[in-house]
């Protein structure tokens, strides 16, 4: 079993759209969750961390639940810049930068 | 605003040739660290140095080195490329804990023919 999964999707959504996606991760001592976003042919760049009481920024949304041991990226009032591969990213143990794991991505596809 | 700038982003090399990806970062960073990329694998760490000369194993090390001589900078060494290492090379850069967000470079497309 790998220890971060995702669905690679692609999800194609309508501009306006609200659109979820989840990310599961197996080691319950993981400490540190974030998503990163990733635009085709570029580099991943840091969208937000996810905190245990949730958080928001903008239309995004993300939330962590502990018992399930999965973080979700909600999205809402889709754009079609929203259109890129989300990572899921799961800090797994004491701090070692070694145990940090990187999701496949979710590919969005935000359709006009 | 961090730069992480990385020699190449388009390299095609030889079987069996020494390739040398660099990898510089201008944030005064403690962390770098060097992943692949691949279709339906997503990132994988190689390696990652916390200090100058240091260096750690990530997940698969195997066919490749590293070098930290200065803070600034972190290579990546294939001894000896196979087709098999063909793939997408990004280089990130961090901050000390609890900051443990990666700052990338644009990447490296590296094709071993």
């Amino acid at each position: 079993r790998k220890e971060v999964e995702q669905d690679p999707g692609p999800f194609n959504v309508p501009e306006g759209a609200t659109v979820a996606f989840n990310c599961t991760y197996s080691n319950s001592a993981s400490q540190s969750f974030f998503w990163y976003r990733q635009d085709c042919r570029k580099e991943p760049k840091l969208l937000m961390s996810v905190y245990s009481s949730g958080n928001e920024d903008g239309r995004f949304t993300a939330q962590l639940n502990r018992a399930s041991q999965y973080i979700s990226l909600l999205i809402r009032d889709s754009k079609l810049s929203d259109s890129a591969t989300y990572l899921c990213v799961v800090n797994m143990g004491g701090g070692g930068y070694q145990e940090v794991t990187f999701g496949i991505g979710t590919k969005l596809q935000v359709i006009p | 605003d961090v730069k992480v700038t990385q020699s190449s982003r388009y390299l095609v090399k030889r079987t069996g040739e020494k390739v040398f990806l660099e990898c510089v970062q201008d944030m005064d960073h403690e962390n770098m660290f060097w992943y692949r990329q691949d279709p339906g694998l997503g990132l994988r760490l190689i390696y990652f140095s916390y200090d100058v000369k240091m260096k750690e194993k990530g997940d698969i090390p195997e066919g490749y080195s590293v070098s930290r001589e200065k803070k600034e900078r972190f290579s990546l060494i294939l001894e000896s490329a196979s087709t098999n290492q063909t793939s997408m090379y990004l280089c990130a850069s961090s901050d000390i804990p609890p900051s443990y967000e990666q700052y990338f470079g644009p990447g490296t497309r590296l094709t071993v023919t």
